[in-house]
């Protein structure tokens, strides 16, 4: 069974500064994704970036990137040039690949992000 | 192009009884998956369906449930509710099954009370 550890249950940086967010997962699989989904207050959970784990280039999305480190089995999102709309909870989530008996997303706790005016 | 609607956003029920949630995916996807989330346990995978047939389960009872139409829309139903079921439950739809593509959309969840 896969496992996703965020370690951070919540983070307040100002308004405009960097801020890294942590994900480490626990899997035996070799293909998979990785994911950081955004839940804002109003509940839809929107995705931020996807990650394949064959791939070794780190993803990016405009302000968001991703530190993937397969061998330590991290996955950090940064997030540069914070927003007041980036406050939300965030959630990192694994994925088997096709092949590997889909289980569905596995979901960290989240990391609650709060952007300060 | 319209996204994932649920059906009811908000409901109360009381112990004992059933419920029936529905999810009309985005048009085209013909995967549809369900999540539990609680405050103490998360975000749960209940099951995913892919053209009306159920192709993975999670870890839950029984009384947990779901079909899908032949249109993609799906609803999930719990019997015999119990305290602990009071969650938000979300739907997600994606083009093909969600390990094909591993990109999922969500909507924006019914909330069930139980009391």
């Amino acid at each position: 069974a896969q496992t996703v550890t965020q370690s951070q249950p919540e983070m307040s940086v100002q308004e405009a500064e960097t801020v890294t967010l942590s994900c480490t997962y626990d899997t035996s699989e070799s293909n998979y994704y990785l994911f950081w989904y955004k839940q804002p207050p109003s509940r839809q959970m929107i995705l931020v970036i996807r990650q394949e784990a064959y791939k070794q280039q780190n993803a990016t999305e405009n302000r968001f990137s991703v530190n993937f480190q397969k061998a330590a089995k991290s996955f950090s999102l940064k997030i540069s040039d914070s927003q007041l709309g980036d406050t939300a909870m965030y959630f990192c989530a694994f994925m088997k690949g096709s092949g590997g008996g889909a289980d569905g997303l596995t979901f960290g706790k989240g990391t609650h992000l709060i952007i300060q005016p | 192009k319209a996204g994932v609607t649920q059906t009811p956003r908000y409901l109360i029920k009381t112990r004992g009884q059933q419920v029936t949630l529905s999810c009309s995916p985005i048009s085209g996807h013909r995967s549809v998956s369900w999540y539990q989330q609680t405050p103490g346990q998360g975000l749960q995978f209940l099951f995913e369906y892919f053209s009306e047939t159920q192709r993975n389960k999670g870890n839950f009872p029984g009384r947990f449930s779901g079909r899908q139409f032949s249109n993609s829309r799906s609803e999930m139903n719990v019997s015999t509710l119990e305290l602990g079921d009071s969650a938000l439950y979300l739907c997600a739809s994606s083009l093909a099954s969600g390990s094909d593509t591993g990109e999922l959309f969500f909507g924006e969840g019914s909330r069930l009370t139980v009391l």
